[in-house]
C-alpha cells in the first residue's frame, strides 16, 4: 500500500495570513496514464470532506482561488495564500493512483 | 445537483451485520463508480472499497475481505455497503463518495452515516 505521509499535523495561523501543508508519498503517485492522482480534502468540523484540489493542482468547482496545489512524483504541497475563518478543519491528501486509494493523517488548520 | 443520501445511524452488537445505503441523484449514475470510506471517531479517513457502474465488479480493501458486500441497484440509483461479524473497532462514519471512471478524484461525499458496535 501506498502510505501517505502529512505535515504538519497541526498548524495555528493568524486570519489573513498565509498557510501551506505537505504530504509526502511512500511511492511515485504518476499513473500509467501520466496523471498524477494526488487529490487534497477539506473537512469542517462536523461535515463530510469536501475537494479542493485534484490532480495536484487543479482547483475543483466553486474552490476559493487562495487554494493552490503543486508538486510532482511523491511530494506535494498545498497552499493558502490569506486563511480565512472559514478554513479551519483538516485537510487531507488522498492518492488515487493504485487500490488501495490511502490519505495522509491529516493537517489540523487552526486560527490563533 | 449531485447529491447523495445516505440511511440513518445504526447501533449494532458485536458480530451482527449492518447494510447502509447510498441513494444518488443529479447525475448519470450508471456511469461513475461508487466508492465507500469511513471515519472512525476523532479519526482519519480509510478506504473500504468500490463497486463499478454496472455492478459487476468491486475491489475491496484486504483488511475488509470477507466481512464487506458492495451492490447497487441500478433501477433505483442506490448503492449498498453491508459489513459484517462487527466489531467495537467498526464504530465510524460511512461515507459514500462517486467516482468518474480514470478522474482519479471523488465527490461528493454523502452525509455520512454513523454506525456504532456496542454489547
Amino acid at each position: 500500500d501506498i502510505v501517505m505521509t502529512q505535515t504538519p499535523l497541526s498548524s495555528p495561523v493568524t486570519l489573513g495570513q498565509p498557510a501551506s501543508m505537505s504530504c509526502r508519498s511512500s511511492q511515485s503517485l504518476v499513473h500509467s496514464s501520466g496523471n498524477t492522482h494526488l487529490s487534497w480534502l477539506q473537512q469542517r468540523p462536523g461535515q463530510p470532506p469536501r475537494l479542493l484540489i485534484y490532480k495536484i493542482s487543479n482547483r475543483f468547482s466553486g474552490v476559493p482561488d487562495r487554494f493552490s496545489g503543486s508538486g510532482a512524483g511523491t511530494d506535494f504541497t498545498l497552499k493558502i495564500s490569506r486563511v480565512e475563518a472559514e478554513d479551519v478543519g483538516v485537510y487531507y491528501c488522498m492518492q488515487a493512483t493504485q487500490f488501495p486509494y490511502t490519505f495522509g493523517q491529516g493537517t489540523k488548520l487552526e486560527i490563533k | 445537483q449531485v447529491q447523495l443520501v445516505q440511511s440513518g445511524a445504526e447501533v449494532k452488537k458485536p458480530g451482527a451485520s449492518v447494510k447502509v445505503s447510498c441513494t444518488a441523484s443529479g447525475y448519470t449514475f450508471n456511469s461513475h463508480y461508487m466508492h465507500w470510506m469511513r471515519q472512525a471517531p476523532g479519526q482519519g479517513l480509510e478506504w473500504m472499497g468500490l463497486i463499478n457502474p454496472t455492478g459487476t465488479s468491486t475491489n475491496y480493501a484486504q483488511r475488509f475481505h470477507g466481512r464487506v458486500t458492495m451492490t447497487r441497484d441500478t433501477s433505483t440509483s442506490t448503492v449498498y455497503m453491508e459489513l459484517s461479524s462487527l466489531r467495537s473497532e467498526d464504530t465510524a462514519i460511512y461515507y459514500c463518495v462517486p467516482e468518474e471512471p480514470g478522474a482519479g478524484w471523488v465527490d461528493p461525499w454523502g452525509q455520512g452515516t454513523l454506525v456504532t458496535v456496542s454489547s
